[in-house]
C-alpha cells in the first residue's frame, strides 16, 4: 500500500504557482521522497526527490518539512502542460532496486 | 525522453492469444521493472528484475512471465489473454537513485 496521503485534485491558474501536499507521517529514516508526473497515458516522467534538505531543479522545488512527515511539491510558475496526475511516493533510495508503489496521486489542472 | 524504450506502442490481439512486450533500458541500468495500468486504474507494479535475476514480485498474474536477458533488455510474456489484460504496460529502468519510464505499450484484447 502506498505510504503516502495526497489530496485527489488540485487546480491552478495559468502562471501561478502550484503548490502540491503530501503527507507521509510514517516515512523512516532511509526513505527519500519522490515526486513523479503523468500526463495524460504517457509514461510517469520523474521530478524531483529529496531526504531532508529542499530541492530545487529545472522542473520543480521540493520543500520538506524539518520532521519530514509532509512535503510540498511547487511548480513556480505552472503552465497548461504541467496538467497531470502528481505521485508522491516514499522509496528508500541509493539501492537501485526498490520498485515505486504509486498511490492514486493528485490530478492538477493548470487552467487558462 | 527517459531513453528506456518499448516495443511495440500499440497492439491489438484476441482473446486467448499470446504476446511479447520488449524493454530496452537506460544504457547502464541494470534493474528493468514492468507495470500495468488499466483504464481508470492505477499504476500496478508488476515485477523486477535485476542483472537478470528476479529480484521483486509484485500483482502479476500466473498467465504473465518475464525474463531479463544478458544484454539486460527485457521481454514481458501475456498468455490465454483475456479482455480485462487491456491495459497499457510499462517498463522502467533505473541507476541507483531514480527509476525512469518508458511510454509504454498498449495492449487490446478483443
Amino acid at each position: 500500500d502506498a505510504k503516502t496521503t495526497q489530496p485527489p485534485s488540485m487546480d491552478c491558474a495559468e502562471g501561478r504557482a502550484a503548490n502540491l501536499p503530501c503527507n507521509h507521517s510514517t516515512i523512516s529514516g532511509n526513505e527519500y521522497v519522490y515526486w513523479y508526473r503523468q500526463i495524460h497515458s504517457q509514461g510517469p516522467q520523474y521530478i524531483i526527490h529529496g531526504l531532508k534538505n529542499n530541492e530545487t531543479n529545472e522542473m520543480a522545488s521540493l520543500i520538506i518539512t524539518e520532521d519530514r512527515k509532509s512535503s510540498t511539491l511547487i511548480l513556480p510558475h505552472a503552465t497548461l502542460r504541467d496538467t497531470a496526475v502528481y505521485y508522491c511516493i516514499v522509496r528508500v533510495a541509493n539501492s537501485g532496486n526498490t520498485p515505486l508503489v504509486f498511490g492514486k496521486g493528485t490530478r492538477l489542472s493548470v487552467i487558462a | 525522453d527517459s531513453g528506456v524504450t518499448q516495443t511495440p506502442k500499440h497492439l491489438i490481439t484476441a482473446t486467448g492469444q499470446r504476446v511479447t512486450l520488449r524493454c530496452s533500458p537506460r544504457s547502464g541500468d541494470l534493474s528493468v521493472y514492468w507495470y500495468q495500468q488499466s483504464l481508470d486504474q492505477g499504476l500496478q507494479f508488476l515485477i523486477q528484475y535485476y542483472n537478470g535475476e528476479e529480484r521483486a514480485k509484485g500483482n502479476i498474474l500466473e498467465r504473465f512471465s518475464a525474463q531479463q536477458f544478458p544484454d539486460l533488455h527485457s521481454e514481458l510474456n501475456l498468455s490465454s489473454l483475456e479482455l480485462g489484460d487491456s491495459a497499457l504496460y510499462f517498463c522502467a529502468s533505473s541507476d541507483r537513485n531514480t527509476i525512469y519510464f518508458g511510454e509504454g505499450s498498449w495492449l487490446t484484447v478483443v
